[in-house]
């Protein structure tokens, strides 16, 4: 199957600053990317779409200013995590779906990030 | 809106069969999908479902019946590398995102 990447796997900062997440698909071009969050021991739950070359699309109660997100190429997703707080502290996962994929366009997961809030 | 229900917990023994369920309500549909997840790493596929009726891959079977908005993933001779969490997800009609349900934590024991 196709390989999506997350960079950095795992990352510890202190309260305040801004953290940056890279998801990237490898193998195969991604117009549009999903970003997840997961605490501990609960499902996904779906932050934002990534859509690449215009605005991403964000779920009710995610804050946009806080999880700034850009999708500058077709294999490149970025979430910024901007002020971060302890609250923040999470499990996100990025998602993306092959333009030229299956035809039931399956959604290929990255590794994860886990961020530490501090 | 999507509701997606599943079982917390479950525990099996090795070598058993068991089948974890899942119940959806959506507006629309366009597949259901099961994932497997290991603790601190991300969902990997196990299958998929659009029409009735029953997929068998290898131990692994998914069944869908849309008109009872009902799925469940049968798991046989059940191995230790088996305990995870599975989770359900429904796709609504378009290019949407998966909606997943919370998940069944799977305890396999000897």
């Amino acid at each position: 199957g196709a390989v999506v990447s997350q960079h950095p796997s795992r990352v510890i900062c202190k309260s305040g600053t801004s953290v940056k997440i890279e998801c990237r698909s490898l193998d195969f071009q991604a117009t549009t990317m999903f970003w997840y969050r997961q605490f501990p021991k609960q499902s996904l739950m779906l932050m934002a779409t990534s859509n690449e070359g215009s605005k991403a699309t964000y779920e009710q109660g995610v804050e946009k200013d806080k999880f700034l997100i850009n999708h500058a190429s077709l294999t490149l997703s970025t979430l910024t995590v901007t002020s971060a707080h302890p609250e923040d502290s999470s499990f996100y996962i990025c998602s993306a779906r092959d333009i030229a994929g299956t035809s039931y366009n399956e959604q290929f997961f990255g590794p994860g990030t886990r961020l530490t809030v501090l | 809106g999507q509701n997606i229900d599943q079982p917390t917990e479950m525990t099996a023994t090795e070598g058993a069969i068991v089948q974890i369920n899942c119940t959806y309500q959506t507006s629309g549909f366009n597949g259901l999908f099961w994932y497997q997840q290991h603790a601190g790493e991300a969902p990997t596929f196990l299958s998929y479902n659009v029409l009735d009726g029953l997929e068998e891959k290898g131990r692994f079977s998914s069944f869908l019946s849309r008109s009872k908005g009902y799925s469940y993933l049968l798991l046989k001779e059940l191995q230790m590398k088996d305990s995870a969490s599975y989770l359900c997800a429904v796709r609504d009609i378009g290019n949407t995102p998966l909606v997943f349900g919370k998940g069944t934590r799977l305890s396999v024991i000897a």
